[in-house]
């Protein structure tokens, strides 16, 4: 089955300078990736998401890059601010009848004032 | 649209006590999923539910956890009887199977002492 790996665990950035998190997947079957941001003591909600069809995607300040080659993609935040500072789930899914989404371990991103 | 909606929010009970959690999809999302958070064992998926029929069960940890989705509108997880590792946040989440988001509900925070 799929298995996601994610890293850093931990991450702390300067307000103002960028943070990449990155991970790997194992199947290559698995075709949509997406990226949850959890802020403390609230649910998961999805940040952006990228499907196989295409490299990289945008939305402001949030971009996500996809290796489907190397099986890895990655999320990148520029101009980090206070609160960006949350728990970053990435997953990765194959295009099945069934949702079933895999998520990585989490990496705790901390931006300091 | 109110979103996935859990109750209760939060839930004490003794060890040996029976716990039942609910969940509400969004109207009109076939697909729904029960997962658990700790610091842990992070975000582990339960058992998911595919047009009101569980699909996969792989993820539930023991026969002391059942999950039930009578319909489209209404899902229960059941721990009996309830031990203090059981303590965790729930959640329950709902996608649209073609569209593969899922959205989450707020979270059920189960204490067993």
């Amino acid at each position: 089955g799929e298995n996601v790996e994610q890293h850093p665990s931990t991450l702390s950035v300067q307000e103002g300078d960028s943070a990449v998190i990155k991970c790997t997947y194992s199947d290559s079957a698995s075709n949509y990736f997406p990226w949850y941001k959890q802020e403390l003591g609230k649910r998961p909600q999805l940040i952006i998401d990228i499907r196989s069809n295409v490299g990289e995607k945008k939305d402001q300040r949030i971009a996500v890059t996809l290796n489907k080659t190397a099986k890895h993609f990655s999320l990148h935040i520029t101009e980090t601010q206070p609160e960006d500072s949350a728990v970053y789930f990435c997953a990765a899914r194959k295009k099945t009848s069934y949702d079933k989404v895999i998520f990585g371990p989490g990496t705790s991103l901390s931006v300091i004032p | 649209d109110a979103g996935v909606i859990q109750s209760p929010r939060h839930e004490v009970t003794e060890m040996g006590q029976e716990v039942t959690l609910r969940c509400k999809p969004i109207s009109g999302h076939n697909s729904l999923f029960w997962y658990r958070q700790t610091m842990m064992r992070g975000l582990e998926l339960l058992i998911y539910f595919n047009n009101n029929v569980p699909i996969d069960d792989s993820g539930m940890p023991e026969d002391r956890f059942s999950a039930k989705m009578p319909n489209a509108s209404f899902s229960t997880l059941k721990i009996q009887p309830s031990e203090p590792r059981d303590s965790a946040v729930y959640f329950c989440a709902s996608a649209l199977g073609e569209t593969d988001t899922q959205y989450f509900g707020p979270g059920t925070r189960l204490t067993v002492l």
